[in-house]
């Protein structure tokens, strides 16, 4: 069965780090999303991404953010210089009309010191 | 701006029980309410999708109904299993593309 796949599923990186997480989004879904988790809160949006520019942010999205889809298949999300508060558990979603099922992938850990 | 309500928070069953897990929104303007399983440490796992013009979905012993005027959602669990044991999240889907999540209720299903 097709899935979403991410890559790391866990990284530690220092304060001002830049980071770079990487997602394979279902193969003919034309929609692809970024969504984090902060440990013990709400799944939260930060941005969705169609026709290779960003259809949709949310306010935490700020410019230490940016996606690209840099050929076919990948699907990535930069931090510029991580904060302690980006500590999170990042998901990668896909799905094939903007109004469908939304299909996760098993997370990136990332943890920042 | 919407805002979703998952009640109760957690719930312990013993195995075999059936149960209901419960949502509620605050922006009735939906396109979907989709549900979701949590398991620790892990992904979601798409349980139900219920478009806004459906009442209920299906698969297996789980059900989903939708009562969009009221903001309402419930998912039905029939005939619960140990394995069933995880966070159940409910996310609906307003205006343009993104989901809004609710807390999630942690089930455990003990044997």
């Amino acid at each position: 069965e097709p899935e979403v796949t991410q890559t790391p599923s866990h990284q530690v990186t220092q304060m001002g780090q830049e980071v770079i997480l990487r997602c394979v989004p279902i193969s003919n879904h034309l929609y692809f999303y970024w969504y984090r988790q902060i440990l013990g809160q709400k799944v939260e949006f930060l941005v969705s991404f169609y026709n290779n520019e960003i259809s949709e942010k949310s306010e935490i999205f700020d410019d230490q953010f940016s996606v690209e889809r840099p050929d076919g298949s990948n699907f990535t999300l930069k931090i510029r210089s991580t904060k302690l508060e980006d500590s999170a558990m990042y998901f990668c979603a896909s799905c094939w009309d903007g109004t469908g099922e939304l299909f996760f992938g098993e997370g990136s850990r990332l943890t920042v010191l | 701006k919407q805002e979703v309500t998952q009640i109760p928070a957690a719930l312990s069953v013993p195995e075999g029980e059936n149960l209901v897990l419960n949502c509620s929104f605050t922006d009735s303007a939906i396109y979907n309410l989709q549900w979701f399983r949590q398991d620790p440490g892990k992904g979601l796992t798409s349980l139900l999708l219920i478009q806004s013009s459906q009442r209920e979905q299906t698969s297996g012993r789980l059900n989903a109904s939708l009562d969009k005027s009221s903001g309402r959602s419930t998912l039905y669990i029939a005939a619960s299993q140990p394995g069933d044991s995880a966070t159940y999240l409910c996310a609906v889907r307003t205006s343009g593309s993104r989901l809004t999540f609710g807390e999630g209720t942690q089930l455990t299903v003990n044997p």
